[in-house]
């Protein structure tokens, strides 16, 4: 069963403290790994887009990992803020048709405090 | 920010209303997408249009209907409102290239059914 699993759930830190999102998977075919960050009462917006020859993509204070071998990947944040505050959601998607359908994760809320 | 609408934010109803959420996006994308998200609960797909005429029924069995006369709009109705049907809905666009395009979503639109 093609899968997402994030974790933690959600997690805590202090502003200006690095931390990094877990993404586990098991959706095959891949075709690539999405990270969207969603603020509270917004819609998601989209961090990274890695493909399978990718292992590392920055997007400025985030950098996305991906081992498509073991099937994980990281959301590192560094130097948090409090904007980072949001949930942070992986999304895979497969090559199983051209639109190529993507499973979501239940995403981790990340709480930074002052 | 992508350039994609929905209305309206909120919205409060009595059962057995009829509804049309509203969405509309102007990047000229011909893909499009409504979404269920509950909380804490990862996104559900219940419709999608690959272009103006084509519409399928998602991931996730939904008494909705949708239409996309038009490049730009895609509205989702619900014949008969049900305290089921309370959750954010979330539309969303991709761009023409390929599946590793990102999704632009719009803010959602809060329903809540009584």
């Amino acid at each position: 069963k093609n899968q997402v699993e994030q974790s933690p759930q959600s997690l805590i830190i202090l502003e200006g403290k690095n931390c990094t999102l877990q993404c586990n998977y098991t959706v095959s075919p891949f075709s690539n790994l999405r990270w969207y960050k969603q603020d509270t009462g917004r819609g998601p917006v989209s961090l990274t887009i890695m493909t399978f020859s990718e292992n590392t993509k920055s997007n400025g204070r985030y950098t996305a990992t991906l081992d498509a071998d073991t099937k994980q990947s990281s959301l590192h944040i560094t130097a948090s803020q409090l904007s980072d505050s949001a949930s942070y959601i992986c999304v895979v998607s497969d090559r199983g048709s051209t639109l190529g359908r993507l499973y979501f994760g239940r995403g981790t809320q990340l709480t930074v405090w002052p | 920010e992508a350039d994609i609408y929905q209305t309206p934010r909120y919205l409060v109803i009595g059962t057995g209303k009829k509804i049309t959420l509203e969405c509309s996006q102007t990047m000229g994308h011909d893909k499009m997408y409504w979404y269920q998200q509950d909380p804490g609960m990862e996104l559900h797909l219940i419709h999608y249009s690959y272009g103006v005429n084509s519409t399928e029924k998602g991931d996730l069995s939904s008494e909705s209907t949708v239409s996309r006369i038009r490049t730009e709009h895609f509205p989702l109705t619900l014949e008969s409102a049900r305290p089921s049907h309370t959750s954010q809905y979330l539309c969303a666009s991709s761009g023409n290239r390929d599946s590793h395009s990102p999704l632009h979503f719009g803010n959602g639109t809060r329903l809540t059914v009584t």
